[in-house]
């Protein structure tokens, strides 16, 4: 258990529809960062929460949108889902100084 | 543009045979380089953190190695157990993680 919770494991949705995605980050970690992992490409950032506030946004579609809740976890909104948002969906948190970033084990979304 | 390649893309060895794997990047600002290892289904794992040019840190079977325009992953005499996906990221300039695409390892009895 790397300490990053993600639920649900296993998501399968229709095209069109729109999901949520939960992570609970490490115990003190104040940052929660969001990739998306396709079959032919790497993990790809979609965006950042430090604290509650938006800190930095990489290649997130706008249909879909993130927010932190004051108890630190955060949520994933994905929105009017197309077969090519089938991916894994992973957070991650910030380790203690000098470890690595800690993910969670992720969400498996399949859209039908 | 930051950018993080990967090579080989496949890499298949026979238990104890040694090889490595490499990760050349172009970042403005490198402010760490991260090696993680990746299971099927599973999220990526921590394994090292480099800083500057000329660093080494050890685990197990596994060595890794940084200069200005690349890392290497040393694998040792590897095991079946060893079979995964290692993947290089680079910390540049915000907070995020820029990923390569992975060596996806296979080590045989």
């Amino acid at each position: 258990d790397s300490g990053v919770t993600q639920t649900p494991k296993h998501l399968i949705t229709a095209t069109g529809q729109r999901v949520t995605l939960r992570c609970s980050p490490r115990s003190g970690d104040l940052s929660v960062y969001w990739y998306q992992q396709s079959l032919d490409q790497g993990l790809q950032f979609l965006i950042q929460y430090y604290n509650g506030e938006e800190r930095a946004k990489g290649n997130i579609l706008e249909r879909f949108s993130a927010q932190q809740f004051p108890d630190l976890h955060s949520e994933l909104n994905l929105s009017s889902l197309e077969l090519g948002d089938s991916a894994l969906y992973f957070c991650a948190s910030r380790g203690p100084p000098n470890y690595g970033y800690t993910f969670g084990s992720g969400t498996r979304l399949t859209v039908v | 543009e930051d950018q993080v390649t990967q090579s080989p893309e496949a890499l298949r060895l026979q238990e104890g045979e040694s090889s490595s794997l490499n990760c050349s990047y172009t970042v403005s600002g490198l402010r760490g380089l991260f090696w993680y290892r990746q299971d099927p289904g599973k999220g990526p794992e921590f394994l090292f953190t480099l800083y500057s040019a000329g660093e080494e840190k050890e685990k197990e079977r596994l060595k890794a190695t940084l200069t200005k325009k690349e890392s290497f992953l040393h694998i040792t005499a590897p095991k079946p157990e060893d079979s995964a996906t290692y993947l290089c990221a680079v910390q540049a300039d915000a907070d995020k993680l820029i990923f390569g695409t992975g060596t996806r390892l296979q080590v045989f009895p």
